[in-house]
């Protein structure tokens, strides 16, 4: 079985800063691994995914992750944060044959001015 | 397509009532996912369905909570009795598999 530890519950970054976002999975077969972000009172919506291929993915809204095998890591990361960028981000990931979806527990990204 | 469409978006019931919570897929898509978000457990995998099959409802919190798919447009969760403990904010997604899996808006359901 799948599982996902996002090892932040909450950030707090000032505009215009760097951000990390730190998610580690563990499956004992091959993944596809996602960034979902879920703004308030609204549903969840994709980031950006790595299915296979270049292990540096980069997303909407200027983000990118890079899958890291021997570390089971996929990483959030965003050079310069906006106000806009506060939200809720998921790290989820799903066995390639069953497609169970299983997701972390969610970090809260706030940007203070 | 006009995405996954859940009804209805806010659901006020008392306790003890049933609650019955729709959800229609993607067309084309073959899995489909009922997720419960909650603050103190976060985003809950309750059941997936792959053509119309369930395939792992290990995540139902127990025997008051049923889901169905009788066909490949169309989803219900349904909770009966309800308790106030079941609030929450209720998701489902669908995936062609392929790719990435595509949400709704979501229902917000308080029992009060």
């Amino acid at each position: 079985a799948q599982s996902v530890t996002q090892l932040d519950s909450q950030v707090p970054v000032f505009e215009e800063a760097p951000v990390e976002l730190r998610c580690n999975y563990s499956s004992s077969v091959s993944v596809y691994l996602f960034w979902y972000v879920q703004y308030p009172n609204q549903g969840l919506q994709l980031l950006l995914k790595y299915l296979s291929g270049s292990t540096l993915v980069k997303g909407i809204n200027g983000f990118e992750a890079e899958f890291n095998k021997s570390q089971t890591s996929f990483h959030l990361r965003k050079p310069s944060v906006h106000i806009s960028d506060t939200a809720e981000y998921f790290c989820a990931v799903s066995d390639q044959g069953a497609q169970k979806l299983v997701f972390g527990q969610g970090t809260r990204l706030t940007i203070n001015p | 397509d006009a995405g996954v469409i859940q009804s209805p978006r806010h659901e006020v019931t008392e306790m003890g009532q049933e609650v019955t919570l729709r959800c229609k897929p993607i067309s084309g898509h073959n899995s489909l996912f009922w997720y419960r978000q909650t603050m103190m457990r976060g985003l809950e995998l309750l059941i997936y369905f792959n053509n119309n099959v369930p395939i792992d409802d290990s995540g139902m919190p127990e025997d008051r909570f049923s889901a169905k798919m009788p066909n490949a447009s169309f989803s219900t969760l349904k909770i009966q009795p309800s308790e106030p403990r079941d609030s929450a904010v209720y998701f489902c997604a669908s995936t062609s598999g392929l790719s990435e899996a595509f949400f709704g808006q979501g229902t917000r359901l308080t029992v009060v």
